[in-house]
């Protein structure tokens, strides 16, 4: 079955710097991989789509890359901000709505 | 206007009850989804329903069962509950994009506790 894999330990990074969070997967690549941001107690929230056939996306400071030969994405925050403090969820999307989730990254950006 | 609503948020009950959760969405999506997510954060799929169908029933067992009364709704029944069933349910919904589903769009999740 299909794993992903994200790095369960806390990225601590300083306000300004940027921020870059890794999701791996093993077997096949997906149609899409997503980026979700999830804050304590409230339900995961949509950032960014990328398909299997696109390098590269971006939206404001975010940007996503996907790397099928690699089976890895990057997730990069750029210019942090406290506010920026989250967990991030990679989700692998598949045909017939099978969606396959990461366990996070939490982020901390300090001051 | 949430957009995807679930009730209750949470729910602490004890092992054996019979409990309900629903879910509405006001985006107009043709499919909408149960997942759990355990204590270590993992968010597992459980159901899928497309168009009042199921279409997705990953292995869980049939002490739950979900339910569609239309493609706004989709509840879930647990029956007996255990200890392991402890976790927060996230009901979701998405559009499809020609047969692969697009970003999904989440409720505010309910805790269930089972003492």
């Amino acid at each position: 079955s299909q794993k992903i894999e994200q790095n369960s330990e806390a990225l601590n990074i300083q306000e300004g710097k940027t921020a870059t969070l890794t999701c791996n997967y093993t077997n096949y690549s997906p149609a899409y991989l997503q980026w979700y941001r999830q804050d304590p107690g409230r339900g995961p929230v949509f950032l960014l789509l990328i398909r299997e056939n696109e390098k590269e996306k971006r939206k404001e400071r975010l940007k996503v890359t996907f790397d099928t030969t690699l089976k890895q994405s990057l997730f990069h925050i750029t210019a942090s901000q406290p506010a920026d403090s989250a967990t991030y969820l990679c989700a692998l999307s598949y045909n017939f709505n099978k969606f396959y989730f990461g366990s996070g990254t939490k982020l901390n950006v300090k001051p | 206007d949430t957009a995807v609503s679930q009730t209750p948020k949470y729910l602490v009950t004890q092992m054996g009850n019979d409990k309900s959760i629903k879910c509405e969405q006001n985006l107009g999506h043709d499919t909408m989804y149960w997942y759990k997510q355990d204590s270590k954060k993992f968010l597992k799929i459980m159901f899928s329903y497309n168009n009042k169908e199921l279409i997705i029933n990953e292995t869980v067992p049939n002490r739950f069962s979900p339910k569609s009364p239309d493609k706004a709704h989709l509840n879930l029944h647990i029956n007996s509950l255990e200890l392991g069933d402890s976790a927060v349910y996230f009901c979701a919904s998405s559009q499809d994009r020609g047969g692969v589903a697009g970003e999904l769009f989440f409720g505010e999740g309910s805790r269930l506790t089972v003492l």
